[in-house]
């Protein structure tokens, strides 16, 4: 069946301007995460969806970041005003509730 | 909040070598995994295990909770093999939010 999906799978913006980046989880996984990679980095949890709701938004770097989740499928990470610094790889995941995690492509994001 | 520390941090291994990655962790936890993520940026999620062993084919797994570590083993590794493997908690204050350590980086020679 269709995994995780990722879009744009690459985005080259200029800082100062949002962007959008969006998932679309495996149909039924009720849990969905981001994260975020920096070149030769680890990995950095962002946030995480149970169904529609975000227990914990305090891993998110900034409050130019926000993310929303709707009718318990797909997910948007928007960056308002994006900075050199939130050059990285954006990672989500989706899983049938706590359990194991598979893994989209990600959205390889440069500002420049 | 929770440290996660994995070690080695480099690991160079020959083809069919057996190999044994370290996670310690600072506090309880309700939830540990183990990832890989291969050369080309690929993460794939190896083993959900709070606590206990499991196996799957060459590579198994074991937490520790009472002494808040975790193992990772893998038996006659293959090339396939290399690439960075991440160890990830949560914790039971904040159980929605994951953290990882800075991983290991295993490289499988032929």
């Amino acid at each position: 069946g269709a995994g995780v999906s990722q879009s744009p799978s690459n985005k080259v913006t200029e800082k100062g301007k949002d962007v959008e980046l969006r998932c679309d989880p495996i149909s039924g996984h009720t849990a969905l995460y981001w994260y975020r990679q920096s070149l030769g980095q680890g990995l950095e949890f962002l946030i995480y969806f149970q169904g529609n709701s975000a227990p914990d938004k305090s891993g998110l770097p900034s409050d130019r970041f926000s993310a929303e989740r709707t009718g318990g499928s797909v997910s948007t990470l928007t960056i308002q005003r994006t900075q050199q610094e939130d050059s990285a790889v954006y990672l989500c995941a989706s899983s049938p509730l706590m359990e194991t995690q598979y893994f989209g492509p990600g959205t390889r994001l440069l500002v420049l | 909040g929770i440290q996660v520390e994995q070690s080695p941090p480099d690991l160079i291994l020959q083809e069919g070598a057996n190999s044994t990655l370290r996670c310690n962790f600072s506090d309880s936890v309700n939830n540990l995994q183990w990832f890989h993520q291969n050369p080309w940026g690929q993460l794939i999620n190896l083993f959900y295990i709070p606590s206990g062993t499991k196996q799957n084919g060459r590579l198994s797994a074991t937490t520790v909770a009472t002494e808040r570590y975790s193992l990772l083993y893998i038996s006659s590794s293959q090339t396939t093999d290399s690439g960075v493997y991440f160890c990830a908690v949560t914790g039971y204050s904040s159980a929605s939010k994951i953290i990882f350590g800075s991983g290991t980086r295993l490289s499988i020679r032929p």
